[in-house]
């Protein structure tokens, strides 16, 4: 069964970088059978899926944060990362990791972390 | 980037009685269609996968139907666990991956 943990600060100012971690216990993050994904979901509103990485590196992010993102991989540590920068109150939300398999319906997310932009 | 609409936005529905939700999508997506369960303050839970398969531990009375670009999730009789919200996610052309705006079942 496997396990994923976000973590990460939970209130972050405008204009800094939001920064998340996902821990994944329970499988290998380089086992090349998963894509790692970020979605999001503000307060009250549905869900928005925001990037995903696979175990080699490679990475696809959504259009509308693209400019804005950046998701790495650490195999070592079995670990995958998010980092949006100039972040504004439309960037508050619950962030959650999930995974899918080969590129398939997300089978496993963590629960979820609220982060809250503001001054 | 394919759209996925959902309806109604609300259900109101008593406890026993049957649910059927709806969701479209903008072209096909053949069976590539899930649906998901979230209840307040938990992340979304994997109910169905390929438009029809129930995932590890979701009970019968879930079910899915539907291919190409309309869909049905079915609740027979509804428990009290299920008031919830349900969405419907698409992975046929990706990425992006994407997600209608969700149906809320709630008691009448």
């Amino acid at each position: 069964q496997v396990h994923l943990q976000e973590s990460g600060p939970g209130l972050v100012k405008p204009s800094q970088t939001l920064s998340l971690t996902c821990t994944v216990s329970g499988g290998s993050i380089s086992s090349g059978d998963y894509y790692w994904s970020w979605i999001r979901q503000p307060p009250g509103k549905g869900l928005e899926w925001i990037g995903y990485i696979y175990y080699s590196g490679s990475t696809y992010y959504n259009p509308s944060l693209k400019s804005r993102l950046t998701i790495s991989i650490d195999t070592s540590k079995n670990e995958f990362s998010l980092k949006l920068s100039s972040v504004s109150a439309a960037d508050t939300a619950v962030y959650y990791c999930a995974s899918s398999p080969e590129g398939g319906a997300f089978d496993y997310w963590g629960q979820g972390t609220l982060v809250t932009v503001s001054s | 980037e394919i759209v996925m609409t959902q309806s109604p936005a609300t259900l109101s529905v008593s406890p026993g009685e049957r649910a059927t939700l709806s969701c479209r999508a903008s072209q096909s997506v053949s069976s590539n269609l899930a649906w998901y369960q979230q209840k307040p303050g938990q992340a979304p839970r994997l109910l169905i996968y390929g438009a029809s398969t129930r995932a590890t531990g979701v009970p019968a009375r879930f079910s899915g139907s539907g291919s190409g670009t309309e869909f049905t999730l079915t609740i027979s009789s509804l428990q009290s666990e299920d008031f919830a919200v349900y969405y419907c996610q698409q992975y046929n052309n990706w990425p992006p991956w994407t997600f209608g705006q969700g149906t809320k079942v709630d008691i009448k």
